[in-house]
């Protein structure tokens, strides 16, 4: 079965500290993960990860993939409480022919200030 | 501006009612979805088409029902068999759901419904 499990599922730390969120998965004929923020309503995209190894960053975000142990970490560096937000980890899932995208329960952020 | 609209933004449903959410795309992409939002639970899949015509269940689809007769245009009802349906319903797009680059999912702004 297709799953997408992310940790920690809550996080509270202090403004200026660095959080790395984990996301794990099992899929049929990976392709790609992607990350989302989730402030409010819509869930806004970050990144998206094709290859192992290759960071990507933007500002203080930046996350990896490891396609051998099937896992992502995206990190935050110096938070702030705009920071706070769920963050999403998703991957495209194939199901017979056609893709569907599995997301993971999230991990609830929140920035004290 | 290019975009998804969902509607409405809140509804509330009496039990045994069928309601109907609306989810329309200005961006030509091909694939949309639906999902369901529930605290703690992340985003579900409930439906999902690849285009016109043509659409697949999700994992929880069981009460649901869609349909997909123009491109742009992707309607979720919930039905009364649907046990549970107080949640958040998100509506997305994506310009194809089977190339590397093309995953990426533009979202709606939601529509919460509420059974009374």
């Amino acid at each position: 079965e297709d799953k997408v499990v992310q940790s920690p599922l809550s996080l509270v730390v202090h403004e200026g500290d660095t959080v790395t969120l984990n996301c794990s998965y099992e899929v049929t004929n990976f392709r790609s993960l992607l990350w989302y923020k989730q402030e409010k309503k819509a869930p806004t995209f970050l990144f998206m990860l094709t290859s192992s190894g290759i960071e990507k960053k933007s500002g203080r975000l930046s996350s990896i993939l490891d396609k051998k142990e099937l896992f992502s970490i995206l990190n935050i560096t110096a938070t702030q409480t705009g920071d706070s937000a769920v963050y999403l980890c998703a991957v495209p899932a194939e199901a017979n022919r056609d893709d569907k995208i599995i997301f993971g329960k999230g991990t609830r952020l929140h920035i004290l200030p | 501006d290019g975009g998804i609209t969902q509607s409405p933004k809140y509804l509330f449903r009496k039990e045994g009612q069928n309601v109907t959410l609306s989810c329309e795309q200005n961006l030509n992409h091909d694939a949309m979805y639906w999902y369901r939002q529930d605290p703690g639970q992340g985003l579900r899949l409930i439906y999902y088409s690849q285009i016109v015509n043509d659409f697949q269940k999700g994992d929880i689809a069981e009460g649901y029902s869609v349909s997909r007769e123009k491109k742009e245009s992707f309607p979720l009802t919930v039905t009364s068999a649907q046990k549970n349906p107080t949640a958040f319903y998100l509506c997305a797009s994506s310009p194809s759901a089977r190339f590397p680059g093309a995953n990426v999912l533009t979202f709606g702004a939601g529509s919460r419904l509420t059974v009374l």
